[in-house]
This record gives C-alpha cells, sequence and structure tokens, in this order.
C-alpha cells in the first residue's frame, strides 16, 4: 500500500494567519490526491481534489498544490471556522486508497 | 440537495454480524459508483469497500476481505454492508460516500453520510 504522511501532526495558528499542511507519499500518485477537512463529530468534507482543483462551494482562501509525491494545502487567511483536522488522501492506487494521519488544526 | 443517512450500527459481540444502510436521495443514486469508510474512536479514515454503479466492480480492504460483503439496490437508492465475523477492531463510526464523479470509480469522496457506530465488544 502506498503509505501517506502529513506533518505537521498538529499545529497552532490564529485567525488571519496563512497556513499549509503538507502531504508526503511514498511513491509517485502523479496528481490523484485529495484533502478533507473534518470537524469532531462531523463527517469529513472534501476540499481540494486532483491535487489542486477547488470542490464546489469551498472558499477560494483554499488552495492545492502539488504532484508526484509532495503536496501541499494551503489557507491563505484562516478564519474561525477552519480550525479543525485535515486529511489528505491518494486515489491513484485504487482501489486499495490510503489516508494520510491527519492534521489538527488549532486555535 | 444531496442526502446519505446511513443505519443500522450498533452494540455487537465479537464474531457477530450487522448489516448497515446508506438511504441516498437527491441525485441519481445508478449512476454514481459508492463507497463505505471507517474511522475508529480518536483515529484517522480507513477505506474499507467501494461498488460501482451497476455493481459490477467491487473491492474491500484487506482487513474486512471475506468478513464484510457490500452491496446496493438502485431500485431504493440505497447501500448495503454486511459485516460478519466482527472483530473489536471493527469498532468505527461507518461513512457510507459517494464517488465525485459518474465517469467510473474515482475514489473521490464528494459527499458523506453522517455516519453510524457500530461498537464490538462482550
Amino acid at each position: 500500500d502506498i503509505q501517506m504522511t502529513q506533518s505537521p501532526s498538529s499545529l497552532s495558528a490564529s485567525v488571519g494567519d496563512r497556513v499549509t499542511i503538507t502531504c508526503r507519499a511514498s511513491q509517485s500518485i502523479n496528481y490523484y490526491l485529495n484533502w478533507y477537512q473534518q470537524k469532531p463529530g462531523k463527517a469529513p468534507k472534501l476540499l481540494i481534489y486532483a491535487a489542486s482543483s477547488l470542490q464546489s462551494g469551498v472558499p477560494s482562501r483554499f488552495s492545492g498544490s502539488g504532484s508526484g509525491t509532495d503536496f501541499t494545502l494551503t489557507i491563505s487567511s484562516l478564519q474561525p471556522e477552519d480550525f479543525a483536522t485535515y486529511y489528505c488522501q491518494q486515489s491513484y492506487s485504487n482501489p486499495s486508497i490510503t489516508f494520510g494521519q491527519g492534521t489538527r488544526l488549532e486555535i | 440537495e444531496v442526502q446519505l443517512v446511513e443505519s443500522g450500527g450498533g452494540l455487537v459481540k465479537p464474531g457477530g454480524s450487522l448489516r448497515l444502510s446508506c438511504a441516498a436521495s437527491g441525485f441519481t443514486f445508478s449512476t454514481y459508483s459508492m463507497n463505505w469508510v471507517r474511522q475508529a474512536p480518536g483515529k484517522g479514515l480507513e477505506w474499507v469497500s467501494s461498488i460501482s454503479s451497476n455493481s459490477n466492480y467491487i473491492y474491500y480492504a484487506d482487513s474486512v476481505k471475506g468478513r464484510f460483503t457490500v452491496s446496493r439496490d438502485n431500485a431504493k437508492n440505497s447501500l448495503y454492508l454486511q459485516m460478519n465475523s466482527l472483530r473489536a477492531e471493527d469498532t468505527a463510526v461507518y461513512y457510507c460516500a459517494r464517488d465525485l464523479s459518474t465517469r467510473g470509480m474515482t475514489y473521490d469522496f464528494d459527499y458523506w453520510g453522517q455516519g453510524t457506530l457500530v461498537f464490538v465488544s462482550s
């Protein structure tokens, strides 16, 4: 299975900050990388698919980049509702898809 | 509005069985691949199973292969997960999730249900 490693595992930031979360794949996954946001007690929400495509309805302060093995999720200006856990997921090695361990973004 | 509503979770003893259901509405269910993803308490996300729109393609994670069976009824807009020989490590919230595209199985999950908790304990 392809291993997905996120860094950092947790992150403290303030409203208005620019934040970057990194996801590294154990082998090349081309651009088959998605990002999800999950708030406590809620289902995950798709933010970015195919590494850099913004899902419909997601604010433009979220952006994704990367290809191959290294990817980033950037939030340009943190809003109060952005404090959550973020997961990356590879869909290259289907059906054996895998998620990163998550990055908890705290105030 | 797209809605996915899971049901069927609960407390079950090790070795027991449970059948989860996911009722879909607000979209043409028969044209989308569907998926099950689980999350153990306090842990990350784990893909469990996927089924194509016409049930021709079905896949399982190694951790559940041979014990879980996914199925769907397009006439009833419903997805199912039959779970047998349950183990303590199957304890998790189980989510059904829709594929982003109708063009085959993409494994990009754009809509998720609220989840149903399965607790395996004696």
